[in-house]
């Protein structure tokens, strides 16, 4: 158990509309960052935040948005969904801050079925 | 820009074989390399990591040593288990608190 929870684990929604993931980072970690993993991309990052502030953008599109709220944990929003958007979205978090920290800790992820 | 480049697999090994899974990257400067392991239907794990050149991360009989002069960082195992089966991913971190760069994953399947 990596201290990362994410929810739901499985979402299942028609084209159009708006999901909103969670994501709870291991205690102490500051830094929240979201990835999306599918078959013909891969693991790709999309967003990161780090004491409530976005630090970082990949390659989210227009359409997901994301915010870390004060207790650090933190919500993706995927609005007018499309069938290509089917995928699992991980939530990962580190202590950013510490220059000998690396790694991060990934949750269990959440699949979106887009249907 | 920073990317990381795994073999293909899946990969396809009996109990008690040697596994290597190449992983070789490009990057600027001197980054973090990882391998992250997710079994089926789960999160990724982080395996093993090294910060340095020649640095050897190791965990669970598995290795991988970062080699600057071949931007490599290869997993390696002297005997796998029917356990080990799930996929591997390399990664590479340029900056602290900085986003993963992934490599594909490979995926290994250990037969008994």
């Amino acid at each position: 158990d990596s201290g990362v929870t994410q929810t739901p684990k499985h979402l299942i929604t028609a084209t159009g509309q708006r999901v909103t993931l969670r994501c709870s980072p291991r205690s102490g970690d500051l830094s929240v960052y979201w990835y999306q993993q599918s078959l013909d991309q891969g693991l790709q990052f999309l967003i990161q935040y780090y004491n409530g502030e976005e630090r970082a953008k990949g390659n989210i599109l227009e359409r997901f948005s994301a915010q870390q709220f004060p207790d650090l944990h933190s919500e993706l929003n995927l609005s007018s969904l499309e069938l290509g958007d089917s995928a699992l979205y991980f939530c990962a978090s580190s202590v950013a801050g510490q220059a000998t920290t690396y790694e991060q800790y990934f949750g269990p992820g959440t699949r979106l079925t887009v249907t | 820009g920073d990317s990381v480049t795994q073999m293909e697999g899946p990969v396809t090994l009996s109990e008690e074989a040697f596994l290597t899974i190449n992983c070789t990257y490009t990057a600027t400067g001197y980054p973090s390399l990882f391998w992250y392991v997710q079994y089926p239907g789960e999160g990724l794990q982080l395996l093993l990591k090294a910060t340095k050149a020649d640095d050897k991360g190791s965990n669970k009989g598995f290795e991988a040593t970062y080699r600057k002069e071949t931007t490599s960082f290869h997993l390696e195992k002297g005997s796998v288990q029917v356990s080990d089966s799930a996929v591997y991913f390399c990664a590479l971190s340029n900056q602290a608190g900085t986003a993963l760069i992934f490599g594909k994953g490979t995926t290994l399947s250990v037969s008994s």
